[in-house]
This record gives C-alpha cells, structure tokens and sequence, in this order.
C-alpha cells in the first residue's frame, strides 16, 4: 500500500528528546528508497530538514537527526525549543505508485 | 541563491482549468541534475505530490490526478507551469512549486512561498 504514517503529533517540554516515525511498506522506505523530512512553520512553505536519510542541510541544526531502518524511519529531535514547534512531514518514493509519497505529517508541540 | 516563485489567478471556478506559473530566478531550469515539481495543500491538511517536470520536457504525474494534469517547462523564460482540468472544490489548496534534487527517489528544495487556489463559484 502506498502510504506512509506518521504520528498525527508528539509533544515534548524545553530540552527534552522527541521522535517522529514514518512508517512504509515494501514498494517504499522497504524497497530502499532515501526518506526526507521536511520542517513547516504555521503560515510558511515547508523547508528541508534532512535529506537522503540522514543528511542536514547547511543552517540546519545538528540536533536534528535522521534514521532509517527496514520499512521505517524517523525524525529526532533534541535540546527541544520553542522554535520547533512545527509541523514536520517525511517524504520517500513509491514504486507502485511512480511517484513521490508524503507522509500524512505530525504536528510537534513544545510544552 | 535559487528562488522560486508561484503565480496565477487565485479563484477558479468548478469545472474550469486551474493554471499555475512557476518562475526559477537565481540558475537554470536546463540543469541537467533536477527536475522541477508542483505539490499542493489542502486547508489543514498535509501535503500531497501532483507531479515533475525534467527540463527536457519528460513527465510524471500522480496516478489519480494523471488525467487532468498536465506540467509544461518554458526555458526560453526559465519557467514551468501546471494545469489542472475539471477542477472542482476538492481541488482548493495552496500550491507550491519546488526543485526536486536527488533523482526520482530525491528532496525538494528550496521551494517556493506557496499560492493559494480556490475553487468556488
């Protein structure tokens, strides 16, 4: 099946670690396909976090981090600040569907 | 530095052909390393990919909406536009066009500011 799942949100206080899960399938994050993570501010476009998996973009902070394994990959993010509250979206390719694939997004609160 | 930037009417009416305009300022849309691509977003809701353009004009579109897009390049005025048929208010979005590096299976960045498209009579 063509989707990819993320937790609809996580939250977390100042200073804490969180993660975000992006979960696929065989056709997708399982076929080998790079996963990227995209950062989205309220009222803005979304900006590259982490490419090719693991990869931070120049400005990006490191305590933002990429992994993936299997069929699944996820965000993490410590030293948490208020400035990440965000919504944060992972992105993969599909081969049945040809095409780029999403994730549905999750929406970090910082407490 | 690359930018990119959205235009087009903001109101469409049912059943009409919605038309976007991607301009790229700051390097080529001939690049032979990108493609070049459109994804929109609903109200409140997460993003979804439409389609992308390599700039030698080769096409891939997302299989549902296949039959009503189509994305075009102009590299003469380094620009590359998306039409939508038969538009209908599911179709109402903010739509962004953005640089797709990294192959089929690559990143978008950067992306542009986003236009929002409503589809209303």
């Amino acid at each position: 099946q063509s989707v990819l799942t993320q937790p609809p949100s996580v939250s977390g206080a100042p200073g804490q670690r969180v993660t975000i899960s992006c979960t696929g399938s065989s056709s997708n994050i399982g076929a080998g396909y790079d996963v990227h993570w995209y950062q989205q501010l309220p009222g803005t476009a979304p900006k590259l976090l982490i490419y090719g998996n693991n990869n931070r973009p120049s400005g990006v902070p490191d305590r933002f981090s990429g992994s993936k394994s299997g069929t699944s990959a996820s965000l993490a993010i410590t030293g948490l600040q208020a400035e990440d509250e965000a919504d944060y979206y992972c992105q993969s390719y599909d081969s049945s569907l040809s095409g780029v694939l999403f994730g549905g997004g999750t929406k970090l609160t910082v407490l | 530095q690359l930018q990119l930037q959205e235009s087009g009417p903001g109101l469409v009416k049912p059943s009409e052909t919605l038309s976007l305009t991607c301009t790229v300022s700051g390097g080529s849309i001939s690049s032979s390393s990108y493609d070049w691509g459109w994804i929109r977003q609903p109200p409140g809701k997460g993003l979804e990919w439409i389609g992308r353009i390599y700039y030698s004009g080769s096409t891939y579109y997302k299989p549902s909406l296949k039959s009503r897009v189509t994305i075009f390049v102009d590299t003469s005025k380094n620009q590359f536009s998306l039409k939508l048929t038969s538009v209908t208010a599911a179709d109402t979005a903010v739509y962004y066009c953005a640089r797709l590096q990294g192959g089929y299976d690559g990143w978008f960045d950067p992306w542009g500011q986003g236009t929002q498209v409503t589809v209303s009579s």
